[in-house]
């Protein structure tokens, strides 16, 4: 079984500065992947950013990385020059063999201009 | 290429009665998911489909709970005689491949529906 832990209920930060979102996860499996999903006020899921839990390299998506520490089963999102329309519940999740996706609680993220 | 679509956006039931939500995968998808959002939660996995097919219904309340996913049409979560603590925003997303873990689930906007 896989579990996926946000231990950061709220965030805040200044537009354009950057922040960084907690994410750990626990897994036996060999074969995973990791996602940030944002959702705003709408409630609709989007796709931030996904890592193969396989590639070493980091992945990034314009102003989001993230920084993916295997050994220490930790996923965090560092989301750069904020803007206000990064304000949203950002999710981390993770998917194993049996595909479903296992999703953390969540951290609000306020940007304040 | 339209997203997964589903409908009804929101939907209002009394207790008792039957709630059926509709779910269009992205053309050219054939798996769906279906997540279930308690208020202040992440979203919580349900069933898992393919045409025709229940692959995967560990997460599904073991009553009053049904999916299908026919050969034509959309896919459908039927929550018969519900109750308030149904309440909640359900999510369908959908990918295109099967096999490997491989392939992002894309959501719809989720039903949200309230149980009176």
């Amino acid at each position: 079984a896989q579990t996926v832990t946000q231990s950061q209920p709220e965030m805040s930060v200044q537009e354009a500065e950057t922040v960084t979102l907690s994410c750990t996860y626990d897994t036996s499996e060999s074969d995973y992947y990791l996602f940030w999903y944002k959702q705003p006020p709408s409630r609709q899921m989007i796709l931030v950013i996904r890592q193969e839990a396989y590639k070493q390299q980091n992945a990034t998506e314009n102003r989001f990385s993230v920084n993916f520490q295997k050994a220490a089963k930790s996923f965090s999102l560092k989301i750069s020059d904020s803007q206000l329309g990064d304000a949203a519940m950002y999710f981390c999740a993770a998917q194993g063999g049996s595909e479903k996706l296992v999703f953390g609680k969540g951290t609000k993220l306020t940007v304040n201009p | 290429n339209a997203g997964v679509m589903q409908n009804p956006r929101h939907l209002v039931r009394r207790r008792g009665q039957e709630a059926r939500l509709r779910c269009s995968p992205m053309k050219g998808h054939s798996h769906v998911y279906w997540y279930r959002q308690l208020p202040e939660e992440g979203l919580k996995f349900m069933v898992y489909l393919q045409k025709e097919n229940i692959i995967d219904e560990s997460g599904m309340p073991k009553e009053r709970f049904s999916a299908e996913f026919p050969k034509e049409g959309p896919s459908i979560l039927r929550i018969q005689q519900v109750v308030r603590g149904d309440s909640a925003a359900y999510f369908c997303a959908s990918s295109p491949r099967a096999g490997r873990s491989s392939d992002t689930q894309y959501f719809g906007p989720g039903t949200r529906l309230t149980v009176l």
